[in-house]
C-alpha cells in the first residue's frame, strides 16, 4: 500500500521563477492538503483540495495555487518566487466522511530553495 | 479559532529516563488533538491522537499522551527514552469550518534530544 508520494524531493529555483510540486495521496484517500514548513518552524496550512476544488485556504497569497485531478493527485504551483518561499513543502492526504477523525498522512516533502 | 502551544523549544533527557513534551490547546468545542514526529529532512509521522474516551492515549513507539481538560493540556510522554527518539515533535489540533473541510493546526515544535 503506497503512502503519500511527492515529487520532486529537492529543487532549486531563482527569484521570479515559477514552480510546480506534485503529490499522490495514500491509496483510498480523496483529500489533499498542502503545508509549508520553513526552517525551524511548524507546518503552516496552505490549502486543501477535495473533489477537485479548493475547500479551505490558509493565509497565503494568490501566488500559491493548486489543482486536484480526477485520480485525487494534486499539484501546488507557486508563481513569482521570493527568497522567503524557500521551505519544505509537505503534502498530506486524508479521507472525507463521517469516519474521518482528522488524522493526516504526510509525504516526505519537497525541499524548495529559492536563490 | 483552534490553536496549540508548545512552550519548550528544546527538551533534553538522559537515555532510560522518562520524557515529557508539553502541549497546551485552545479550542471551541471538543478538541481533536494529535502528536506527530519529524526526523531530519523527512515528513511528519503520526504518533497518536485524542478524540474522545480515556484521557491516557497510547500510540506508536511506546509513546503515550495525557489529555487534561481542566488544564487544557495534551502532554506527550514515554516511560524510558531511547537515543533514537531524538527528533522534532509537533502537537496539532484539528481545525474545521462550516463547509466540513478540516485541517490540522500545528504548534511550533519541540526538539527532543536524548543523551546517551
Amino acid at each position: 500500500d503506497a503512502g503519500v508520494t511527492q515529487s520532486p524531493t529537492h529543487l532549486i529555483k531563482t527569484r521570479g521563477q515559477q514552480v510546480t510540486l506534485r503529490c499522490s495521496p495514500k491509496s483510498g484517500h480523496d483529500t489533499v492538503s498542502w503545508y509549508q514548513q520553513a526552517l525551524g518552524q511548524g507546518p503552516q496550512f496552505i490549502f486543501q483540495y477535495y473533489e477537485e476544488e479548493e475547500r479551505q485556504r490558509g493565509n497565503f497569497p494568490d501566488r500559491f495555487s493548486g489543482h486536484q485531478f480526477p485520480n485525487y493527485s494534486s499539484e501546488l504551483n507557486v508563481n513569482a518566487l521570493l527568497l522567503g518561499d524557500s521551505a519544505l513543502y509537505l503534502c498530506a492526504s486524508s479521507r472525507q466522511g463521517r469516519r474521518n477523525t482528522g488524522e493526516l498522512f504526510f509525504g516526505e516533502g519537497s525541499r524548495l530553495t529559492v536563490l | 479559532a483552534q490553536s496549540v502551544a508548545q512552550p519548550e523549544d528544546q527538551v533534553n533527557v538522559a537515555e532510560g529516563n522518562p520524557l515529557t513534551v508539553k502541549c497546551t490547546y485552545s479550542v471551541s468545542g471538543n478538541p481533536y488533538l494529535f502528536w506527530y514526529v519529524q526526523y531530519p529532512n523527512r515528513g511528519l509521522q503520526f504518533l497518536l491522537k485524542y478524540i474522545t474516551g480515556d484521557n491516557l492515549v497510547k500510540g506508536s513507539y511506546g509513546f503515550e499522551a495525557e489529555f487534561n481538560k481542566s488544564q487544557t493540556s495534551f502532554h506527550l510522554k514515554k516511560p524510558s527514552a531511547l537515543v533514537s527518539d531524538s527528533a522534532l515533535y509537533f502537537c496539532a489540533v484539528r481545525d474545521y469550518d462550516q463547509t466540513g473541510a478540516n485541517n490540522l493546526f500545528f504548534g511550533t515544535g519541540t526538539r527532543l534530544t536524548v543523551i546517551p
